[in-house]
């Protein structure tokens, strides 16, 4: 069984689009994350939420939603698309933000294409 | 603030190389240091770990060792394989959040 799954894969989609990525995990942690990675494999980190709170929301534009409806659900929605949101996002998660082994679970990325 | 420098790649080396791949942070206090590596087409996954000055992590043949006088955390092998090439994220952890590095691509030659 797959740790952490995050679907699609890939995503194509033209500009001015709604669309959004789920992120699932099935190890018990309690914090899960949103990272977006740039053509230059930056890593950059969105927004991370502690059993269904936000915890971090870093400087994101507001056209991106986090929604946790669970500790194990993490979903990223993403309004009106610019070409600009292309890039790979990753879904993460790890045992809580504080305590546990601190090793962070990475899902395979979702490629997101903005056309 | 916290933040993780490390070498800019891409790093191309032919197969049994030595490889060092340097990383220096900032931060107060005592943060726990990871590499993590992603390989072609996957997610990050940890490679090793240090939580406390002196400390070395260790795995498939990689080191790294915590140094607070220096406040680097290196990564080492002896003798790298096709199988390694990957981008390599050092990293940090203080309190919730967890900073990377911007990463060092590997090209291993065989």
């Amino acid at each position: 069984d797959t740790a952490v799954s995050q679907t699609p894969k890939y995503l194509v989609t033209q500009m001015g689009n709604d669309k959004s990525i789920k992120c699932e995990q099935n190890l018990g942690h309690d914090t899960m994350y949103w990272y977006k990675q740039d053509s230059k494999k930056f890593l950059k980190i969105m927004f991370s939420y502690n059993n269904k709170e936000l915890i971090i929301n870093e400087t994101v534009p507001n056209r991106f939603s986090p929604k946790s409806p669970d500790k194990a659900h993490l979903n990223l929605h993403i309004n009106s698309l610019e070409l600009g949101d292309s890039a790979v996002y990753f879904c993460a998660s790890s045992q809580g933000p504080r305590g546990g082994d601190n090793i962070q679970y990475f899902g395979a990325g979702t490629r997101l294409s903005v056309l | 603030g916290n933040s993780v420098t490390q070498m800019e790649g891409p790093v191309t080396l032919s197969e049994e190389a030595f490889l060092t791949i340097n990383c220096t942070y900032t931060a107060t206090g005592y943060p726990s240091l990871f590499w993590y590596v992603q390989y072609p087409g996957e997610g990050l996954q940890l490679l090793l770990k240090a939580t406390k000055a002196d400390d070395k992590g260790s795995n498939k043949g990689f080191e790294a060792t915590y140094r607070k006088e220096t406040t680097s955390f290196h990564l080492e092998k002896g003798s790298v394989q096709v199988s390694d090439s990957a981008v390599y994220f050092c990293a940090l952890r203080k309190e919730d959040k967890i900073i990377f590095g911007k990463g060092t691509r590997l090209h291993i030659l065989p």
